[in-house]
């Protein structure tokens, strides 16, 4: 078991480009989230999953977007980078709601936009 | 939201001390879950305690425990027989018992120094 992965661990990018950072996990997860964690604030949720192709805004969702094809795949876009969205980024995923069923987190990218 | 403390930005501790790292939060729901995730240089978030918020009884793990005032709204760690390995960031989460999404909400970390 791999548990989540995330693509890539680090990346450089340009104010205005484009990027996606992909997701996976092979828990047969119906749950995914997508964080961003900053210096100072802790992690806040940007959107999350509650199963296939259903996708819905957290915390701080503006300037992101998502994508749930697959079961094992939760996708986030930044269509115009920002220096703001200077940050880690981290995927997580959880079996059910119910209960106290943890979160399990991948590794992290961390993007850093210039 | 939901509001998550930690007053405690930086601890340090003796390498075979005791600490406690300090969490309140903020909720007016009666049914929810609280935990404990440790995050090491090498950005791997690990769950280290979970607690139910109807269990009256503080949960443990092995030298990881937790002291749960559930009218007081307070959830601190306490780290036994401290090690090397312990050193990391740790953060407390709360996630409402009826939610949508299971969206935790992250206090902003304490930093956790372990001196040999």
């Amino acid at each position: 078991n791999a548990g989540v992965t995330q693509t890539p661990k680090f990346r450089v990018l340009k104010t205005g480009q484009s990027m996606t950072l992909l997701c996976a996990q092979d828990m047969n997860h119906e749950y995914m989230y997508w964080y961003r964690q900053d210096p100072g604030m802790g992690l806040r949720l940007i959107h999350y999953s509650v199963g296939e192709g259903t996708t819905a805004k957290g915390e701080v969702p503006d300037g992101y977007n998502v994508s749930r094809l697959k079961k094992q795949n939760f996708l986030l876009g930044l269509e115009s980078a920002a220096p703001s969205q200077t940050s880690v980024y981290f995927c997580a995923s959880s079996y059910s709601i119910y209960g106290s069923d943890e979160q399990y987190f991948g590794p992290g990218t961390r993007l850093t936009v210039t | 939201a939901q509001t998550v403390t930690q007053s405690q930005p930086e601890m340090s501790v003796q390498e075979a001390e005791t600490v406690t790292l300090s969490c309140t939060y903020d909720t007016s729901e009666s049914d929810y879950y609280l935990f404990w995730y440790k995050q090491p240089p090498s950005r791997q978030m690990i769950l280290v305690i979970r607690q139910e918020a109807y269990k009256q009884q503080n949960a443990t793990e092995n030298r990881f425990s937790v002291n749960f005032q559930k009218a007081a709204k307070s959830f601190s760690l306490k780290i036994s027989d401290s090690q090397l390995g312990d050193a990391a960031m740790y953060f407390c989460a709360y996630r409402r018992g009826k939610n949508t999404g299971n969206q935790f909400y992250f206090g902003t970390g304490t930093s956790l120094t372990v001196i040999p």
